[in-house]
């Protein structure tokens, strides 16, 4: 039930791309994104809900595959603010009893 | 204004003591939940509320009960305490109840169990 992230770890210099990924066995109800800075609370970046959509804005966005088993975030142009650990959230079913299992991580160290 | 508040931000206890946390969001949701992160920040669901109603209890141990006098509290007592609870604790809350709307987190507390 837990996502498989990868990488485990990106280090990037300013203003390059990056992706993570996200993956399952399954298909997914919804695919969560959160970013958690070291000591700090993981932060909301996006859901997505259908099979094939695509958003967020042009310096980081994310999609979510046609089967609905792989989503894959996209952060361009990298800055310093970008550092930090991205979690996938992925939930299991569309009822209210569906639960969000995480995945492991992808640290991301942007240097200047 | 903080949205979801969680006291203490530390504790540092011994075996066998028993301990709370403390959670209060300010956001007007229905759903409040209880997440574990450990030293490899897996962050795994222990419990969520739904209008102070227990909807998921993903398989913790008993020492561990969660009580919400009301949609906006959800506190977490821990009887018994076991060197393997050190751990963050992470509260957060939803508008909806399922995964389908974001989750907002308080700041976590750190156990740790001596």
């Amino acid at each position: 039930q837990q996502p498989v992230q990868s990488p485990q770890a990106v280090i990037l210099r300013e203003g390059e791309d990056a992706v993570i990924n996200c993956s399952s066995s399954k298909a997914l109800y919804s695919v969560h994104w959160y970013r958690q800075k070291h000591g700090e609370a993981p932060v909301f970046l996006m859901i997505l809900l259908k099979g094939g959509e695509q958003k967020g804005h042009e310096k980081i966005s994310a999609s979510f595959n046609e089967k609905k088993q792989q989503s894959s975030l996209y952060l361009t142009a990298s800055q310093l603010s970008y550092s930090g650990t991205y979690f996938c959230g992925t939930g299991d079913r569309g009822s209210t009893l569906g639960r969000l299992y995480f995945g492991r991580g992808t640290q991301l160290t942007v240097w200047p | 204004d903080t949205a979801v508040s969680q006291t203490p931000k530390y504790l540092v206890t011994q075996m066998g003591n028993d301990k709370s946390i403390k959670c209060e969001q300010n956001l007007g949701h229905d759903t409040m939940y209880w997440y574990k992160q450990d030293s490899k920040k897996f962050l795994k669901i222990m419990f969520s509320y739904n209008n102070k109603e227990l909807i998921i209890n993903e398989t913790v141990p008993n020492r561990f009960s969660p009580k919400s006098p009301d949609k906006a509290h959800l506190n977490l007592h821990i009887n018994s305490l076991e060197l393997g609870d050190s751990a963050v604790y992470f509260c957060a809350s939803s508008q909806l109840q399922g995964t389908n709307s974001p989750l907002h987190f308080g700041n976590g507390t750190r156990l740790t169990v001596t």
